[in-house]
């Protein structure tokens, strides 16, 4: 099946500094990313929808300025949590599909573990 | 949650007992998904089920799809302690991709 890629699964930042995390589809072209944050024992919230070659798509209440999502080719997206800060903590996670739409099977990242000290 | 809700919030079960999720959802959908995640990992997709389908097996795994409640539930029969996890549905109204809030399932061995 189609495999998903996140990079790095855990971070631990100093408050203040930004940090990348890579989303990439190993063996599939995905012209759409979805990026999902989850605190714990909670459920996965949609942040963006990250499109290949132009502006991420934001849900209401995310700050496109704190969380920067490039999609620059078809296979590598990226969020960047800029300034970040202990409220940023959390689970990340990204998902892709063959295709890019969304009511299709959704191949999941590992998820990545942030923590801002 | 962002897309609806889902019932229980946790269900603690014997293994060998069935375990019954409910979700529902909050707009008109093509399909509903439903994904499953272990403790602080990915998420591994279990089923669809498309809005024109009532219900659907596969292996220990029932779905069934209700769109004039906008409901659906899904049924894991003979549980095994292996299937302790985190169940979630799934929906993808306008292109984006939005989940029902989750049941934490235990099964104890």
């Amino acid at each position: 099946g189609a495999v998903v890629s996140q990079h790095p699964s855990r971070v631990i930042c100093k408050s203040g500094t930004s940090v990348k995390i890579e989303c990439r589809s190993l063996d599939f072209q995905a012209t759409t990313m979805f990026w999902y944050r989850q605190f714990p024992k909670k459920s996965l919230m949609l942040m963006a929808t990250s499109n290949e070659g132009s502006k991420a798509t934001y849900e209401q209440g995310v700050e496109k300025d704190k969380f920067l999502i490039n999609h620059a080719s078809l296979t590598l997206s990226t969020l960047t949590v800029t300034s970040a800060h202990p409220e940023d903590s959390s689970f990340y996670i990204c998902s892709a599909s063959p295709g890019g739409q969304a009511d299709v099977e959704q191949y999941f990242g590992p998820g990545t573990r942030l923590t801002v000290t | 949650s962002q897309q609806g809700e889902e019932d229980p919030q946790a269900l603690s079960i014997q293994e060998g007992e069935n375990a019954t999720m409910n979700c529902s959802y909050k707009t008109s959908i093509n399909n509903l998904q439903w994904y499953r995640q272990n403790s602080g990992r990915g998420l591994v997709h279990l089923n669809l089920i498309r809005s024109n389908e009532r219900e659907k097996h596969s292996g220990r795994l029932r779905v069934t799809l209700d769109t004039s409640k906008k409901s659906s539930s899904l049924l894991i029969t003979a549980s095994r302690a292996a299937d302790t996890a985190s169940y979630f549905c799934a929906t993808a109204p306008l292109n984006k991709f939005y989940f029902g809030s989750g049941t934490k399932l235990n099964v104890k061995p």
